[in-house]
C-alpha cells in the first residue's frame, strides 16, 4: 500500500506571498492531520480533517487554513507569509475512527520564507 | 490538558549497549501514548503505541516501551543499540479525551546518538 505523499517537497517563498501544500493520504484513510515542525517550537498540531470537515484545530492564526476533498486528499494554505512560517510541514493520515489510531506521516514539505 | 515531557535533549550510548529514552505524560482519562522516530530530512516513522493492556509494548526495529501508570512514564527501550538507531525520537499522546480525534501532542524530542 502506498504511503502518505506530500507535494511539493521543497518550497521557497517571499514574505507576503501565499502558499498551498498538498497531502495524499493512504488509501482508505479518511483523516488527515497537519503539523508544523520548527527548531524553536517543535512539532505543533495545526488542524485535522475528517470526511471533508475540520474536526480539530490547533492554536494558529487564521492565515493557516485547510480543506479536504471527497477523495480524502487535503490541502493546507498559508496566506501572507511571514519569516516565522519557515518550517517543515508534515501531514499524517489514519482511518480517523478512534483517538488511539496510528497516524502515518508523509515526508513533509520544507517551506523557506525569505 | 494532555501533555508529554522528554527530559533529555540528547542521549548518548555505545553500540551494543542497552538504550533508554525517557518520556513522562500528563493526561485526563485513558492515555494513548506513541513513539515516533525521525531521521534527517524525513517524516516521522511510527515505532509503537500503548492503548491498554500489557504494560510492555513491543514495536518495530527491536524497540519496546514500558508503560508505568504510577510513575506516569512511557520510556522507550532497546536491549542492544545500533549505530543506525541514531535519530530524533518523539513521544506523543493523543489529544483525545474520549472523542475520535487524531490530534497528537508531541514532546520536544530526544536526539539519540549511538557511537560505534
Amino acid at each position: 500500500k502506498a504511503g502518505v505523499t506530500q507535494t511539493p517537497r521543497y518550497l521557497i517563498k517571499t514574505r507576503g506571498q501565499q502558499v498551498t501544500l498538498s497531502c495524499s493520504p493512504i488509501s482508505g484513510h479518511r483523516s488527515v492531520s497537519w503539523y508544523q515542525q520548527t527548531p524553536g517550537q517543535g512539532l505543533q498540531f495545526l488542524f485535522e480533517y475528517f470526511s471533508e470537515t475540520q474536526r480539530n484545530k490547533g492554536n494558529f492564526p487564521g492565515r493557516f487554513s485547510g480543506r479536504q476533498f471527497s477523495n480524502s486528499r487535503s490541502e493546507m494554505n498559508v496566506s501572507t507569509l511571514e519569516l516565522g512560517d519557515s518550517a517543515l510541514y508534515l501531514c499524517a493520515s489514519s482511518t480517523g475512527l478512534a483517538g488511539f489510531e496510528t497516524q502515518y506521516f508523509g515526508p513533509g514539505t520544507r517551506l523557506l520564507v525569505l | 490538558a494532555q501533555s508529554v515531557a522528554q527530559p533529555e535533549d540528547q542521549v548518548n550510548v555505545a553500540e551494543g549497549n542497552p538504550l533508554t529514552v525517557k518520556c513522562t505524560y500528563s493526561v485526563s482519562g485513558n492515555p494513548y501514548l506513541f513513539w515516533y522516530v525521525q531521521y534527517p530530512n524525513r517524516g516521522l516513522q511510527f515505532l509503537l503505541k500503548y492503548i491498554t493492556g500489557d504494560n510492555l509494548v513491543k514495536g518495530s526495529y527491536g524497540f519496546e516501551a514500558e508503560f508505568n501508570k504510577s510513575q506516569t512514564s512511557f520510556h522507550l527501550k532497546k536491549p542492544s543499540a545500533l549505530v543506525s538507531d541514531s535519530a530524533l525520537y518523539f513521544c506523543a499522546v493523543s489529544g483525545s479525551t474520549g472523542g475520535a480525534t487524531n490530534k497528537l501532542i508531541f514532546g520536544t524530542g530526544t536526539l539519540l546518538a549511538v557511537q560505534p
